[in-house]
């Protein structure tokens, strides 16, 4: 059965870099088959997918548009976890944040497996 | 990018049916997959592809496509489904967009 666990502060001050992670069991970070993602939520912006790392022979990274320039998502194979840093935080950054893990199939792509959740807020 | 629009709440009788629907150009390539929240909770894959249920789920939840527009039915609602419900698809640029969600009331 797969888990996901996600570790971090809760709290982040302004202009500083939010970091989680999220230790995998039950599957494996450079797996062919899965995509290991971060998505946020807030009141004001809903659900929003910031963005994957995945194995296919080499590694991969995608990113959301909207945070395409502060992101960056690292596979960590020696702890079998991923990493989230997202850089220059405001408190529009405020939000809980979820690691998930998808798998696609030809006209569809889901989101199977959640972790908990970590809430982060951003203020001095 | 693309966009997802769901009703933001529908309330349902207890032992009835319910639709709650998802519109967007994506769907008229892509399927749907849609995800129940409970309160401080992680959304839940309920139904995805094009009327697949993850093991556990019950079968009262069911999906179906049509042009734009996705649908999640619960056929028989449980107090237990009172929660949100977001649609999710990706689209043909590699966005990813989930909808607003709607808030299921079961009275």
């Amino acid at each position: 059965q797969v888990q996901l666990q996600q570790s971090g502060p809760g709290l982040v001050k302004p202009s500083q870099t939010l970091s989680l992670t999220c230790a995998i069991s039950g599957d494996s970070v450079s797996s062919n088959s899965a995509a290991w993602n971060w998505i946020r939520q807030s009141p004001s912006r809903g659900l929003e997918w910031l963005g994957r790392t995945y194995y296919r022979s080499k590694w991969y990274n995608d990113y959301a548009v909207s945070v395409k320039s502060r992101i960056t998502i690292n596979p960590d194979t020696s702890k079998n976890q991923f990493s989230l840093q997202l850089n220059s935080v405001t408190p529009e950054d405020t939000a809980v944040y979820y690691c998930a893990k998808s798998y696609s199939s030809g006209w569809y792509l889901v989101f199977d497996i959640w972790g908990q959740g970590t809430v982060v807020a951003v203020s001095s | 990018s693309s966009e997802l629009t769901q009703d933001p709440a529908v309330s349902v009788a207890l032992g009835q049916t319910v639709r709650i629907t998802c519109q967007g150009d994506s769907l008229r390539t892509y399927y749907a997959s849609w995800y129940q929240q409970k309160p401080g909770q992680a959304p839940v894959l309920v139904i995805y592809g094009k009327n697949n249920r993850p093991s556990g789920i019950p079968d009262r939840f069911s999906g179906s496509s049509s042009r734009d527009t996705a649908s999640l039915t619960i056929t028989g609602a449980q107090a237990e489904d009172e929660a949100d419900y977001y649609c999710y698809s990706r689209d043909s640029s590699g966005n990813h967009v989930f909808g607003s969600g709607t808030k299921v009331t079961v009275l």
